[in-house]
């Protein structure tokens, strides 16, 4: 079976703050990890994704994520938030012989002026 | 281009009706995935197309869900008797094949049963 963990419901940021969103996983064999993004009334929206290759992942708008294949993780960071990041935001994951997408609960970002 | 696009986006029905929901996937995209999201929870996995076929319907929850996709394009997610317990958003994926490729969503159907 695979999971996906977000342990915070919430993160608050101010902008132009640095912003980190949690994830951990667990899945047979090799982790392909996604991160998606929802702003209200919306549909998910992709940011980024880890296959393979580099442990630093360069997705949209700036986002970037971190694969640590010892602490089972996948932390979203940007380096510098905005207000315009705030939205609801999902960790994926599935392993490499599978389709379907486990995701976490999701993580509500706001971000402050 | 174009996106996968869903409808309608929002249906509200009442308890014990058949409801139907469409999904247009991107042009080209072979895969198809059905998704479920209760409110405040991530999406969960219904059901997923390769073609025409249903490869795995392992997360359709009983036999009151229904999915088909008979040209490989569209496809339609069918509820029988609806209950409450059906309310939720429902999402539709498409990618360009399956296996390693990045699923991109639809805005969803809310569905509401009263």
């Amino acid at each position: 079976a695979q999971s996906v963990a977000q342990p915070e419901d919430q993160v608050n940021v101010a902008e132009g703050n640095p912003l980190t969103v949690k994830c951990t996983y667990s899945v047979s064999g090799n982790p392909y990890l996604f991160w998606y993004v929802q702003y209200p009334n919306r549909g998910l929206q992709f940011l980024l994704k880890y296959i393979t290759g580099d442990n630093l992942v360069k997705g949209s708008y700036g986002f970037e994520a971190e694969f640590n294949k010892s602490q089972t993780s996948f932390h979203l960071k940007k380096p510098s938030a905005l207000v315009s990041d705030s939205a609801l935001y999902f960790c994926a994951v599935r392993g490499s012989n599978d389709y379907k997408l486990s995701f976490g609960a999701g993580t509500t970002v706001t971000v402050r002026a | 281009g174009a996106g996968v696009s869903q409808t309608p986006s929002n249906k509200v029905t009442e308890k014990g009706k058949y409801v139907e929901l469409r999904c247009d996937p991107i042009s080209g995209h072979t895969a198809l995935y059905w998704y479920r999201q209760s409110l405040g929870q991530g999406p969960e996995f219904l059901i997923y197309f390769q073609g025409t076929g249903a490869a795995d319907d392992s997360g359709l929850p009983n036999d009151r869900f229904f999915a088909v996709r008979p040209e490989g394009s569209v496809s339609t997610l069918k509820i029988q008797r609806t209950e409450r317990g059906d309310s939720a958003v429902y999402l539709c994926a498409s990618s360009l094949k399956a296996g390693g490729d990045t699923q991109y969503f639809g805005p969803g159907t809310r569905l509401t049963v009263l």
